[in-house]
């Protein structure tokens, strides 16, 4: 079976641009979320999305940074204006069971360098 | 504040040594504890544990959970150098509405050298 895909794979900007990252997770996988990894610090969620609904999105940073995630399968995550403390690993996972109690797993990720 | 912390933070062993990594926690609604491997980005799933005392095994590596002192330890026996990574422990919490939301620690790096 196809892993979870991300796009790009790398991004470099200039503080106050914006951004957005591209998710596909697992065919049939009904919950999907977003984690920032910072350098040195294991993956913090931003927000978690069970079909195309938000389920928790209590950690996102809304003033800059929004998502979606239409018609319940690919997700888009959109910084603007980029910070220079937005520079991380932005992961995507996906997992098969409703909630998120089962394994998750990650696409690749996309490293992220505000500059 | 749900806390994960894992120790050591990096760990240097030879080849065919065995090493033990720690992991601890502070949370409310405990489900379920997960080890992780990341090798480059993607965090691997290794094992989830949810019952105390009951050991995970895959190969050389295994995992056990104590619910009673809110720990788990993950360990790999023989290791190689293919073992070289960052092993996260995330615990699962019940964060309502039938929704479950992991927490990771800061992971241990291990580095194994022939």
């Amino acid at each position: 079976e196809a892993g979870v895909a991300q796009s790009p794979r790398y991004k470099i900007i200039e503080k106050r641009q914006s951004v957005a990252f591209w998710c596909n997770p697992i065919s049939g996988h009904a919950t999907l979320y977003w984690y920032q990894q910072i350098l040195g610090q294991g993956p913090k969620l931003l927000i978690q999305f069970q079909n195309n609904g938000v389920v928790d999105d209590s950690q996102l940073p809304k003033d800059r940074f929004s998502a979606e995630r239409l018609k319940g399968v690919d997700s888009t995550l959109k910084i603007q204006p980029a910070k220079l403390e937005d520079s991380a690993v932005y992961l995507c996972a996906s997992s098969a069971v409703a909630g998120g109690l089962g394994e998750q797993y990650f696409g690749p990720g996309t490293r992220l360098t505000v500059t | 504040e749900d806390k994960v912390v894992q120790s050591p933070l990096s760990l240097v062993v030879h080849e065919g040594d065995t090493v033990t990594l720690n992991c601890s926690y502070e949370v409310t609604n405990f489900r379920s504890l997960l080890w992780y491997k990341q090798e480059k980005k993607a965090p691997t799933f290794l094992f989830m544990l949810t019952s105390s005392g009951i050991e995970k095994k895959s190969g050389r590596l295994s995992s056990i959970l104590d619910k009673k002192e809110l720990f788990s330890i993950l360990n790999i026996t023989a290791t190689q150098t293919g073992d070289s990574a960052v092993y996260l422990c995330a615990v699962a919490v019940y964060s309502g509405a039938g929704s479950y939301q992991l927490t990771f620690g800061k992971g241990t790096k291990l580095s194994v050298i022939p």
